[in-house]
């Protein structure tokens, strides 16, 4: 099946530093890619939809200026969350939708999620 | 509130009995989609129904689905203790391009 790789799983970093987190697809064109929270044991928390070639749109109350999200390439997403602070520690993890397979699949293709600590 | 409200919120059962978990949610769609989700881990594509589907069978994983009740059903047969899991349904609308997630039912099959 399809394969989406997250780096990195994890990440600790001090108060202040910005953190970059990649998201790829290995196999197949991701048109689109979405960016979720998750804090522990709730649900996930969509914060934006990744376009190709084009911005972001970021789901109400997520700070776009505070989570960068950039979709250079039908292969890569990257969220770089800038001015880290402790209350930003959470899983952050990326889905991508195969942009090539059937319309209205919908089937979405999960990374492993990436832990970041801000100390 | 987000779409794809399950139930109940945490079950644990013997291995080799039945679970069987609830998905609500409040607009139309275009599919739902369940995943299953290790502690710590990604999210894990279980099977997917279409609007026009009723009932899909996927090895020990059977998902019905009632538009009119706006409701899914999972039921994971014959449980194991490696199904220990959480358990998320997604209400999928294609048009709008995402999907949204429940809070998920924490499964716990002791051995």
């Amino acid at each position: 099946g399809a394969v989406v790789s997250q780096h990195p799983s994890r990440v600790i970093c001090k108060s202040g530093t910005s953190v970059k987190i990649e998201c790829r697809s290995l196999d197949f064109q991701a048109t689109t890619m979405f960016w979720y929270r998750q804090f522990p044991k709730q649900s996930l928390m969509l914060m934006a939809t990744s376009n190709e070639g084009s911005k972001a749109t970021y789901e109400q109350g997520v700070e776009k200026d505070k989570f960068l999200i950039n979709h250079a390439s039908l292969t890569l997403s990257t969220l770089t969350v800038t001015s880290a602070h402790p209350e930003d520690s959470s899983f952050y993890i990326c889905s991508a939708r195969d942009g090539g397979g059937a319309p209205n699949t919908g089937e979405l293709f999960f990374g492993e999620g990436s832990r970041l600590t801000v100390l | 509130s987000q779409q794809g409200e399950e139930d109940p919120q945490a079950l644990s059962i013997q291995e080799g009995e039945n679970a069987t978990m609830n998905c609500s949610y409040k607009t139309s769609i275009n599919n739902l989609q369940w995943y299953r989700q290790n502690s710590g881990r990604g999210l894990v594509h279980l099977i997917l129904i279409r609007s026009n589907e009723r009932e899909k069978h996927s090895g020990r994983l059977r998902v019905t689905l009632d538009t009119s009740k706006k409701s899914s059903s999972l039921l994971i047969t014959a449980s194991r203790a490696a199904d220990t899991a959480s358990y998320f349904c997604a209400a999928g609308n294609t048009n709008a391009g995402k999907s949204t997630f429940g809070d998920g039912t924490t499964l716990t099959v002791k051995p």
